[in-house]
């Protein structure tokens, strides 16, 4: 069974900070694909990344970094000099063989 | 715009109720999937559709059921509704079924109020 743990339920900082927000999951299958969604308070789900199983290169987008560790079965997502527009519930999720699996999401506040 | 349409936007309706959500997938797409969200919580996989054919199942209920139709487009019929139903429905789609390394692209959701 595929499986996605988003430990950290909300995260608070003050715009400029960098933060973390932690994403490990569970699966039985060889090939996958990881990704991160953000969910801002308008409701929609805006896709991130896409990352899959054999390719455990980080990646950088401008103030967006993700850390793909294959050895601990985690996806973390770090937002660099963080702003008041990152507020939002971020979801990370695992696709396998079948459906795309959500972890409960974390909702990270940034305070100005 | 991802490229999904989700109708109705807003839906307010009554227990014992029954009410059917539409999803019209991007141009091209071939799978979509049903997914809840209910208030503070995470997405809950309801069913995905490849090609109008069930491909996978989740936590859906017995008076929830789905379809996919010719043209792709699919609709979410939520029968018996209770109060817990409440909650906001996404459509999302992609090109390909199982085993694809697609993303998926969301609607903006079906809100859907019991009162």
């Amino acid at each position: 069974a595929q499986k996605v743990t988003q430990a950290q339920t909300e995260i608070s900082v003050v715009e400029k900070e960098d933060v973390t927000l932690d994403c490990v999951y569970e699966t039985r299958d060889t090939t996958y694909y990881l990704f991160w969604y953000k969910q801002p308070p308008s409701g929609e789900l805006v896709f991130l990344i896409r990352r899959n199983s054999f390719d455990e290169q980080n990646e950088i987008s401008g103030r967006y970094s993700w850390n793909f560790q294959k050895s601990t079965s985690s996806f973390n997502f770090t937002i660099t000099a963080s702003q008041v527009v990152d507020s939002a519930v971020y979801f990370c999720a695992l696709r396998g063989n079948n459906d795309m699996r959500f972890g409960a999401g974390t909702r990270l506040t940034v305070k100005p | 715009d991802s490229g999904v349409t989700q109708t109705p936007k807003h839906l307010i309706t009554a227990t014992g109720q029954r009410v059917t959500l539409r999803c019209s997938p991007r141009s091209g797409d071939l799978s979509v999937y049903w997914y809840q969200q209910s208030l503070d919580q995470g997405l809950q996989f309801l069913i995905q559709y490849y090609n109008g054919e069930e491909r996978a199942k989740g936590n859906i209920l017995e008076r929830f059921s789905a379809q996919q139709f010719p043209d792709l487009h699919s609709e979410l019929n939520l029968s018996s509704l209770e109060l817990g139903d409440s909650a906001l429905y996404f459509c999302a789609s992609s090109l390909g079924g199982a085993g694809t390394t697609g993303e998926l692209f969301f609607g903006e959701g079906s809100r859907l109020t019991v009162l």
